[in-house]
């Protein structure tokens, strides 16, 4: 089965720029996918179809993907964007969905 | 607006069969493209999919757990149920049902009901 690999924390300073990896094989050719969860909540999409943003996400997000890694990019980091990152995908070669371990977001 | 809630036991024996409802609005199951999965996350660890249903009722189960898991719909009144047998202590978790748009991403999630089994 596909596996999604993510660093499990990333720390960055308020107004810097966070950037979070997913790396998977060849993962450039599939669409990844990405949520946000904050501490008791569900998860909310911030990324779908690597680049998209769902309406109400700031443009302060963004997705880019190639090769073997995928990055979910945060840029003027805020208090309020520390949280769980989760990528997913759809494994054509099986049908399933996968997410990745997930990283944990801090800010400094 | 478009919400999903889950509801079912917060707690549960070993070996005993789970049942969760996912009640939803602001959609129908019967949309093409449209369809509604189940997502557990262990207490501090990271997501796990579970199963899918489309709109045309066909199903997709995670293969680790596909010989315990059934997933069912009730396009009349907007639900879906998941059943999962022989529930162990590992399986404690939240459960979450969300939205799935062409089969791709989960576009909306619900809240989450808490599981817990007990040996």
């Amino acid at each position: 089965s596909y596996v999604l690999t993510q660093p499990p924390s990333v720390s960055v300073a308020p107004a810097k720029t966070a950037r979070i990896t997913c790396g998977g094989d060849n993962i450039g050719s599939k669409s990844v996918h990405w949520y946000r969860q904050k501490p008791g909540q569900a998860p909310v999409l911030v990324i779908y179809y690597d680049t998209e943003r769902p309406s109400g996400i700031p443009e302060r997000f963004s997705g880019s993907n190639s090769g073997t890694t995928a990055t979910l990019t945060i840029s003027s980091v805020e208090a309020g964007d520390e949280a769980d990152y989760y990528c997913q995908v759809w494994d054509r070669s099986d049908n399933h969905r996968v997410f990745g371990g997930g990283t944990k977001l801090t800010v400094l | 607006q478009i919400t999903l809630k889950e509801s079912g036991p917060t707690l549960v024996k070993s070996t005993q069969t789970l049942t969760l409802t996912c009640t939803f609005s602001g959609f129908s199951l019967t949309s093409t493209g449209v369809g509604v999965a189940w997502i557990r996350q262990p207490p501090g660890k990271a997501l796990e999919w579970l199963a899918l249903i489309y709109w045309d009722d066909s199903k997709l189960y995670s293969p680790s757990l596909k010989s315990r898991l059934t997933f069912t719909r009730d396009t009349s009144k907007n639900e879906v149920v998941l059943t999962m047998t022989n529930m162990d202590p590992v399986d404690t978790a939240t459960y979450y049902c969300a939205r799935i748009i062409a089969g791709v991403y989960f576009d909306t999630w619900g809240q989450g009901t808490l599981v817990s089994v007990s040996s």
